[in-house]
């Protein structure tokens, strides 16, 4: 069972917007801006999306956007395209005990 | 250009020790900030974090596997070293190795920036 914790899944349409939330504790997501999401295809190996919460890497699209509430991330996709159909995972720091703790993933079907 | 590349067995029977090697370009390890490490994903399943070796060769490991993992790097090769001892089928993943972007103090890494391409290691006997 992964320390944080993500839907299964999520499905839209093309053009549509996503929202794919994250949700921790005290001790990793609500105690650090330290969330990252990651894009996996079959396959392949993760590619970062999101950092720090909010921050996008050059090169990413700026339809990917990230947010935090308290103990919970969220991922949200906007204009949804057929590429963006993969799995996508959070992580989050978590400090000196525990380090890096990730989501069990989301699969995102676009219809 | 950054790029990492694992190499090891592919097949590793119960009991033995798995050893990994990550070989990278691009950036170097005695660089002040610069980690690398280990992220291994069982088939299917969702993504867990091992271990990482900071350029002044301090060392970080997962609470519940720290007992069977050693980390190490050799900075003229340009490579990071996993080593896990006692494998178990339910060890059985895609071993990825990692660069830990976005050092921010103490023992904390931001985010995981340059991925390997990962290996598939089968724990069988």
């Amino acid at each position: 069972q992964s320390a944080l914790t993500q839907p299964a899944s999520v499905s839209g349409s093309p053009g549509q917007s996503i929202t794919i939330s994250c949700t921790g504790t005290s001790s990793d997501v609500g105690s650090y801006n330290l969330v990252s999401w990651y894009q996996q295809h079959p396959g392949k190996a993760p590619k970062l999306m999101i950092y720090e919460v909010s921050k996008r890497p050059s090169g990413v699209s700026n339809r990917f956007s990230g947010s935090k509430s308290g103990n919970t991330a969220s991922l949200t996709i906007s204009g949804l395209q057929a590429e963006d159909e993969a799995d996508y995972y959070c992580c989050s720091y978590a400090g000196s005990s525990t380090f890096w703790v990730f989501g069990g993933g989301t699969k995102l079907t676009v219809l | 250009q950054i790029t990492l590349k694992e190499s090891g067995p592919t097949l590793v029977k119960p009991t033995q020790t798995l050893t990994l090697t990550c070989t990278f370009s691009g950036f170097s390890l005695s660089t002040s900030g610069v980690g690398v490490g280990w992220i291994r994903q069982p088939p299917g399943k969702a993504l867990e974090w091992l271990a990482l070796i900071y350029w002044d060769d301090d060392k970080r490991y997962s609470p519940s596997l720290k007992s069977r993992l050693t980390i190490t790097k050799d900075t003229s090769k340009n490579q990071v070293v996993l080593t896990m001892t006692n494998m178990d089928p339910v060890d059985t993943a895609t071993y990825y190795c990692a660069s830990h972007g976005g050092y921010c103090g103490g023992d904390c890494y931001s985010f995981f920036d340059y991925w390997g391409q990962g290996t598939l290691v089968t724990v069988s006997s």
